[in-house]
């Protein structure tokens, strides 16, 4: 089956940099993605990483490595707006369906 | 990216009634999903909105207690039937395409607290 791993609090101060990690266990992999949900509001989709390496857009950029089953997303120059939960996710092998991880709580202080 | 609009936003039920959530996606949508949310908590998949057939559930849903349908490509509802207190969540519609379902659109989602 698939499992995700990720810390399920992360705290940083505005305008410093801070990275979410998350490490999966897949039968199949296809890529990583991540998503954003702020309290109340429905989860949209930041990013995807089939390849290792590194995807910039913006502040935000996630990075693959399909050796280590591992990822991460780095926030830079962070913004109190960006207080929210991040959730990685994978493809389910089986039927192609989306498993999300518990999601990273992340806090911003002024 | 896709728009996926959702209704009710919000409701407050009695134990042992039925609530019906509508969905509505636009047109570059191919696949639709539905997820419950425990606040603060991550997204569980219901079921796979099939166009024209039966839902696809995981595993601990059924189709008696969460009947769902898509009558065409771009609708589906999902009922919660018999709702008991511990059904109060968030439940969230999705789509995707075939293509990339690596790439999911939310709906706002329906809160639905039980009495």
């Amino acid at each position: 089956g698939q499992s995700l791993e990720q810390p399920s609090e992360v705290t940083a101060v505005e305008g410093a940099i801070v990275q979410i990690n998350c490490t999966y266990q897949t039968s199949g992999f296809y890529g990583l993605s991540w998503y954003q949900q702020h309290d109340g509001g429905a989860p949209t989709f930041l990013s995807y990483n089939a390849l290792d390496g590194l995807e910039e857009t913006g502040r935000f950029s996630s990075f693959l490595s399909r050796s280590d089953s591992y990822g991460y997303l780095l926030l830079q120059e962070l913004q109190m707006k960006d207080s929210a939960s991040y959730f990685c996710a994978v493809r389910r092998n089986r039927d192609d369906k989306i498993i999300f991880g518990k999601g990273t709580r992340l806090h911003i202080l002024p | 990216s896709a728009v996926i609009s959702q209704k009710p936003s919000r409701d407050i039920c009695q134990r042992g009634t039925s609530l019906t959530i509508q969905c509505q996606v636009d047109s570059q949508v191919t696949m639709m999903f539905w997820y419950r949310q425990q606040p603060g908590q991550s997204l569980t998949l219901i079921a796979t909105a099939n166009q024209g057939s039966e839902a696809t559930y995981e595993s601990g849903f059924v189709i008696d207690k969460f009947p769902i349908s898509r009558p065409n490509l771009t609708f589906s509802t999902l009922t919660v039937s018999n709702m008991s207190p511990e059904d109060s969540s968030i439940y969230l519609c999705s789509g995707g395409t075939a293509a990339r379902t690596d790439t999911q659109y939310f709906g706002p989602g329906t809160r639905l607290t039980v009495l």
